[in-house]
């Protein structure tokens, strides 16, 4: 059964510093892996995507990370920012028709 | 549309009154996907259209939820006589083909039954 689990729950820091979120995840056959970031009532958006061979993408102040053979990934967010405050939800996609397997994500609050 | 259109936006709804919600997918797109987010959880996975074919439904929780997509484009969820379990957000995803190129959401119907 395809199975995402993401760390921590929940996560609060202050404004300016460093996080990293962690997602292990049990998919097969695998292709593609996204972080999507969804503000309380909205949909998810994409952050980042990254096939089996990359092991980092960037996009402005959040890198993620794959290692496709131990099926873990992480997304560091730096110089964090209020707006950061959202859920960041992990989904790794299969090949062909892509019914996903979602995390229940990690719900990260950026205090000033 | 530049992106994936739901309306409404918020429903409130009676118990046992029916209800649809409406997905207005990016032109183009192949692949619609309905999916349903719990208060605090990810998205479930309701039903997926390839163009007007509903190819799994296997997400949906009992045959009081139905989804078409007649033509290819828009779709509708229709959820009948509404219980107070099915209120959530509901998401619309659109994809331009089944491998999930430019997979992107919908800002969601948060449907409330009292």
């Amino acid at each position: 059964k395809n199975q995402v689990e993401q760390s921590p729950q929940s996560l609060i820091i202050l404004e300016g510093k460093n996080c990293t979120l962690q997602c292990n995840y049990t998919v097969s056959p695998f292709s593609n892996l996204r972080w999507y970031k969804q503000d309380t009532g909205r949909g998810p958006v994409s952050l980042t995507i990254m096939t089996f061979s990359e092991n980092t993408k960037s996009n402005g102040r959040y890198t993620a990370t794959l290692d496709a053979d131990t099926k873990q990934s992480s997304l560091h967010i730096t110089a964090s920012q209020l707006s950061d405050s959202a859920s960041y939800i992990c989904v790794p996609f299969s090949g062909g028709y892509q019914k996903v397997t979602f995390g229940t994500g990690t719900k990260l609050q950026v205090i000033p | 549309g530049a992106g994936v259109s739901q309306s409404p936006r918020y429903k409130v709804a009676k118990r046992g009154q029916d209800v649809a919600l409406r997905c207005d997918p990016i032109s183009g797109h192949v692949s619609l996907f309905w999916y349903q987010q719990a208060l605090g959880q990810g998205p479930e996975f309701l039903t997926y259209f390839q163009n007007e074919a509903q190819l799994d439904k296997s997400g949906l929780p009992s045959d009081r939820f139905f989804a078409e997509r007649p033509e290819g484009s828009v779709s509708t969820l229709k959820i009948q006589r509404t219980q107070q379990e099915d209120s959530a957000v509901y998401l619309c995803a659109s994809s331009l083909n089944d491998r999930g190129d430019g997979y992107t959401f919908g800002s969601g119907t948060r449907l409330t039954v009292v």
